[in-house]
C-alpha cells in the first residue's frame, strides 16, 4: 500500500514549455487535491477533484489544468510555464466522508526558469 | 471563503517546555480542524485532528483545544523533544454551495527546539 505517490519528484523547465504532475493513489479515496507549496504562504489549493470524471477550481487555478479519467489518478498540467510557477507541489488524496483527513504525497520540485 | 490565521510564525523553545501554536477561523461553519506536521523536504503529516463535537484532544504530548465560540484552536506540545523542530500547520474546514468540502491551511509555524 503505497499510498499517494507524486511523479516526477524534481523537475526544471524553461518558460514556456509544457508538462504534466502525475499523483496515484491506492486508497480507493474520492476527493483528490493539488496545492502549491511556497515559501511562507503556507498551502493554497489549485484544483480539486470529488470523483472520477469531476474538477473544480481551487484558490490558486490560473495556469494549471487538471484532469482525473481515472479514480485513482489526478493529472496536474501547466501549458505554458512562466517563472511564478516555480514551487512545491502537494497531492493530496481523502474518502468522500465528511470532515476526514489529508493523505499527502512527498511532493514535486518545480523549477521554471 | 474561510479565512484560516496562524500564530506565531516562529517558535523558539528550550528541549523540555511546552510550545503552544494558535490559529483562528472566520467560519462559523468549520467543524474539522487537523493539525500537520512537516519537517524540512518532507510531506505534511497529519498529527492530530478534532471535530466540532469536542473541545479537547489528547495523543501523548500533543493536545489540541477548540473554542467554537471564539472560532479559535490551538495546538499544545508538551516535553519538547528535538524530533519535535519542523513546520507545523492548521487547517479548518469549509463546505462549498454544490457540497464539496475542503480545508483551509494557516501559513505555518516554524518550531525551534533548543537543546
Amino acid at each position: 500500500n503505497a499510498g499517494v505517490t507524486q511523479t516526477p519528484k524534481f523537475r526544471v523547465l524553461k518558460t514556456g514549455q509544457s508538462m504534466t504532475l502525475l499523483c496515484a493513489q491506492d486508497m480507493n479515496h474520492e476527493y483528490m487535491y493539488w496545492y502549491r507549496q511556497d515559501p511562507g504562504m503556507g498551502l493554497r489549493l489549485i484544483h480539486y477533484s470529488v470523483g472520477e470524471g469531476t474538477t473544480a477550481k481551487g484558490e490558486v487555478p490560473d495556469g494549471y489544468n487538471v484532469s482525473r479519467l481515472k479514480k485513482q489518478n489526478f493529472l496536474l498540467g501547466l501549458e505554458s510555464a512562466a517563472p511564478s510557477q516555480t514551487s512545491v507541489y502537494f497531492c493530496a488524496s481523502r474518502i468522500g466522508h465528511l470532515n476526514q483527513p489529508q493523505h499527502f504525497g512527498d511532493g514535486t520540485r518545480l523549477s521554471i526558469l | 471563503g474561510e479565512n484560516v490565521e496562524q500564530h506565531p510564525s516562529t517558535l523558539s523553545v528550550q528541549e523540555g517546555d511546552s510550545a503552544v501554536i494558535k490559529c483562528t477561523y472566520s467560519d462559523s461553519a468549520s467543524n474539522y480542524f487537523p493539525w500537520y506536521k512537516q519537517e524540512l523536504g518532507k510531506r505534511p503529516q497529519l498529527i492530530i485532528d478534532i471535530r466540532s463535537n469536542v473541545g479537547e484532544k489528547k495523543d501523548q504530548r500533543i493536545a489540541v483545544t477548540l473554542n467554537k465560540t471564539a472560532k479559535h484552536f490551538s495546538l499544545h506540545i508538551t516535553e519538547t523533544q528535538p524530533e519535535d523542530s519542523a513546520v507545523y500547520f492548521c487547517a479548518a474546514s469549509y463546505r462549498e454551495r454544490g457540497g464539496a468540502d475542503g480545508l483551509t491551511f494557516g501559513k505555518g509555524t516554524h518550531l525551534i527546539i533548543q537543546p
